[in-house]
């Protein structure tokens, strides 16, 4: 089946710096990639639509310079917090578009903690 | 925007026992139907999904159920096991686009 990688697995950072968070589908062309955030207890909340080579579509209320997202080529994605706070904390997953079909592969998901 | 419901949020059943959790959606023009299991601090695992096209799909245990007059749909869980023991999450997508989770289930299969 498709394979989609995070990385990093978990991450603990300071107040005030950024994060980047690399998401990549290893066996097949992802035009489109979506990420979540994940709260404890909680369920996956869309916070943007990354396409291959345009601009992110964000979820109403996600703040797009807060959280930048970079879909540079057809197999990777990144998502940036800049200026990242202790609410920022939470666990972030990925997801690739089946090019094939409606199925979305899901990444194994970061953990970021702000300290 | 598309808003999905979930219900139950806890549910417990007797391991042998046969689990339902259902779904409300607000979309009609959602499509696609899909049904995860997520274990804690892992990546939801797709269990079974339904399309549109389709008012009900089985796969061993595991039944979907689709009304798209009303708008929901059903996951059923037959014969449970300790091992079903997760959170279980609905979603509603218009053709794989972006996925709109449920709230989700906590099921625990008693032993």
């Amino acid at each position: 089946g498709a394979v989609v990688s995070q990385h990093p697995s978990r991450v603990i950072c300071k107040s005030g710096t950024s994060v980047k968070i690399e998401c990549r589908s290893l066996d097949f062309q992802a035009t489109t990639m979506f990420w979540y955030r994940q709260f404890p207890k909680k369920s996956l909340m869309l916070m943007a639509t990354s396409n291959e080579g345009s601009k992110a579509t964000y979820e109403q209320g996600v703040e797009k310079d807060k959280f930048l997202i970079n879909h540079a080529s057809l197999t990777l994605s990144t998502l940036t917090v800049t200026s990242a706070h202790p609410e920022d904390s939470s666990f972030y997953i990925c997801s690739a578009r089946d090019p094939l079909g409606f199925e979305q592969f899901f990444g194994p998901g970061t953990r970021l903690t702000v300290l | 925007g598309e808003n999905v419901e979930q219900h139950p949020s806890t549910l417990s059943v007797q391991e042998g026992d046969s689990a339902v959790i259902k779904c409300t959606y607000s979309d009609s023009a959602s499509n696609y139907f899909p049904w995860y299991k997520q274990e804690l601090g892992k990546r939801p695992q797709l269990i079974i999904d339904i399309r549109s096209n389709v008012g009900e799909k089985k796969d061993q245990r595991i039944a979907v159920t689709l009304n798209k007059t009303a708008k929901h749909f059903s996951l059923h869980i037959t014969e449970t096991q300790p091992e079903d023991s997760a959170v279980y999450f609905c979603a509603a997508s218009i053709a794989g686009n972006q996925f709109y989770f449920g709230t989700g289930t906590s099921l625990t299969v008693i032993p």
